[in-house]
């Protein structure tokens, strides 16, 4: 079966600080990856999605593809208290285009 | 990316009463999925809304329980049937986009649910 696992946290971080999210996938075939932030009592919102192994920044935001390992990771530089939300990891690896979610990561950005 | 819009935005129901979920889309997408999710839970898929076929169900899933329509490329519905309190979640409607090689997916705001 499919998985895909995140630390459900809280992950506590002080603003300004780097926040590191991880997520690890069990199909060596999977050949998307995606990052979801989802405000409390909101939908989620696309973030980033990579495709390649390694890094792909967009802004505050470095997605990191290790293939081999069968990780990602998300990178929040400068991290402000907006930040706070449940990030979310998806993964397609089938022709279908569904995704396999994680759990979720609960992020908590300290001023 | 698509815009998405979801009618109602939130219902309170009894018990034994049906709801039907609206998803209109701002342009034609390929792929159209129903999600629930559980409070403080991740997304469960529903099924795959098919446009103009029947709907591929994830399982535990039942077109009994959860029908859907999907009659052009913008538009779906999914109704929840015979509903009981353990149906009260959100429903999420989402949509994928090819841009060339990328696959992208978008949700929209959600229909808040609870059954009374």
């Amino acid at each position: 079966q499919k998985e895909v696992e995140q630390n459900s946290g809280p992950l506590s971080v002080p603003e300004g600080a780097i926040a590191s999210l991880n997520c690890t996938y069990s199909d060596r075939g999977s050949q998307s990856f995606f990052w979801y932030r989802q405000y409390s009592g909101k939908s989620p919102e696309l973030i980033m999605f990579i495709y390649s192994n390694g890094d792909k920044e967009d802004g505050r935001f470095t997605a990191q593809l290790n293939k081999a390992s069968q990780y990602v990771s998300l990178l929040i530089r400068d991290s402000q208290p907006s930040d706070s939300a449940t990030y979310l990891c998806a993964v397609n690896a089938g022709s279908n285009y569904q995704l396999i979610w994680g759990a979720g990561t609960k992020l908590i950005i300290k001023p | 990316s698509a815009v998405i819009s979801q009618k109602p935005s939130r219902d309170i129901c009894q018990r034994g009463t049906s709801l039907t979920i609206q998803c209109q889309v701002d342009s034609q997408v390929t792929m159209m999925f129903w999600y629930r999710q559980q409070p403080g839970q991740s997304l469960t898929l529903i099924a795959t809304a098919n446009q103009g076929s029947e709907a591929t169900y994830e399982s535990g899933f039942v077109i009994d329980k959860f029908p859907i329509s999907r009659p052009n490329l913008t538009f779906s519905t999914l109704t929840v049937s015979n509903m009981s309190p353990e149906d009260s979640s959100i429903y999420l409607c989402s949509v994928g986009a090819l841009d060339g090689p990328s696959y992208e997916q978008y949700f929209g705001p959600g229909t808040r649910l609870t059954v009374t």
